[in-house]
C-alpha cells in the first residue's frame, strides 16, 4: 500500500524559505521509473505542478518557479524534500506530494499540508 | 506548449450520467492523461489513466461507474448512476519527458 505524507511549517513569513518534507511508504525511490512530485493548490484555485524527482535523481521543475525551487531525495529515509525560497503571500496554498510513474503520471497523493504566508 | 482545457463547470441529476471533457492542445493528440477527483475539502484522488486509443486503467477501488474514452484531442471521463459523493472537482493531467507535468484547470461537477 502506497502512502505519502507531507510535513512542514503551517506559517511562514514573507521572504523566508519554506522547507517541506514528504515521507512515503509502500515503494522505493530507487526503483526504475518511479518519481515523487510536489503540487500545490491555492485556496479555491486549481492544482499547480511544482517539481518532480525521479529514481535516478533526475530533477524537473515548473518553468515559472524554477529559480525558487529545490527538490532532493533521501532514499534511505524514504523522504523527498522541497525548498521554496523568497516566500510571498501568493504562495499560500495546500502543498501535496505525490507518487509518479512513467515520467510524470501521478497515481497516489498525500493528504496535503496548508502553508500560509503572512507576516 | 501543451495545454489541457476543461470546462469550468458541469451539472447532472442524481442517478443520471455525465461526460466531462479534457482537450489537449494542437499537436498533442497522442498524449495519455490521468483523471483525478477532488471532493470538497479533501485532497485529490487518482481515478484512472486514459490512453489516446481510449484504453484506460483505473486506480485502486474506483467504481465501475467511472470510465474513460478518447477521440482525437479529446479525453473524456464518464460517470454513470451519479451519486451525491460524485460532486467534486475533476482534473485532467498529462506528462512527458519534455513537458513533465501539466494540469487542466478543473471542472466543478454539481449533482442536482
Amino acid at each position: 500500500q502506497i502512502t505519502l505524507k507531507e510535513s512542514g511549517p503551517t506559517l511562514v513569513k514573507p521572504t523566508q524559505t519554506l522547507t517541506l518534507t514528504c515521507t512515503f511508504s509502500g515503494f522505493s525511490l530507487s526503483t526504475s521509473g518511479v518519481g515523487v512530485g510536489w503540487i500545490r493548490q491555492p485556496p479555491g484555485k486549481a492544482l499547480e505542478w511544482l517539481a518532480l524527482i525521479y529514481w535516478d535523481d533526475d530533477k524537473r521543475y515548473s518553468p515559472s518557479l524554477k529559480s525558487r525551487l529545490t527538490i532532493t531525495k533521501d532514499t534511505s529515509k524514504n523522504q523527498v524534500v522541497l525548498t521554496m525560497t523568497n516566500m510571498d503571500p501568493v504562495d499560500t496554498a495546500t502543498y501535496y506530494c505525490a507518487h509518479a510513474t512513467d515520467y510524470g503520471e501521478i497515481d497516489y497523493w498525500g493528504q496535503g499540508t496548508l502553508v500560509t504566508v503572512s507576516s | 506548449q501543451l495545454v489541457l482545457t476543461q470546462s469550468p463547470s458541469a451539472s447532472a441529476s442524481l442517478g443520471a450520467s455525465v461526460k466531462l471533457t479534457c482537450t489537449l492542445s494542437s499537436g498533442h493528440n497522442s498524449y495519455a492523461i490521468a483523471w483525478h477527483q477532488q471532493q470538497p475539502q479533501k485532497g485529490p484522488r487518482y481515478l484512472m489513466r486514459l490512453n489516446s486509443d481510449g484504453s484506460h486503467s483505473k486506480g485502486d477501488g474506483i467504481p465501475d461507474r467511472f470510465s474513460g474514452s478518447s477521440s482525437g484531442a479529446e479525453r473524456y471521463l464518464s460517470i454513470s448512476s451519479l451519486q451525491s459523493e460524485d460532486e467534486a472537482d475533476y482534473y485532467c493531467q498529462t506528462w512527458g519527458t519534455g513537458i513533465h507535468v501539466v494540469f487542466g484547470g478543473g471542472t466543478k461537477l454539481t449533482v442536482l
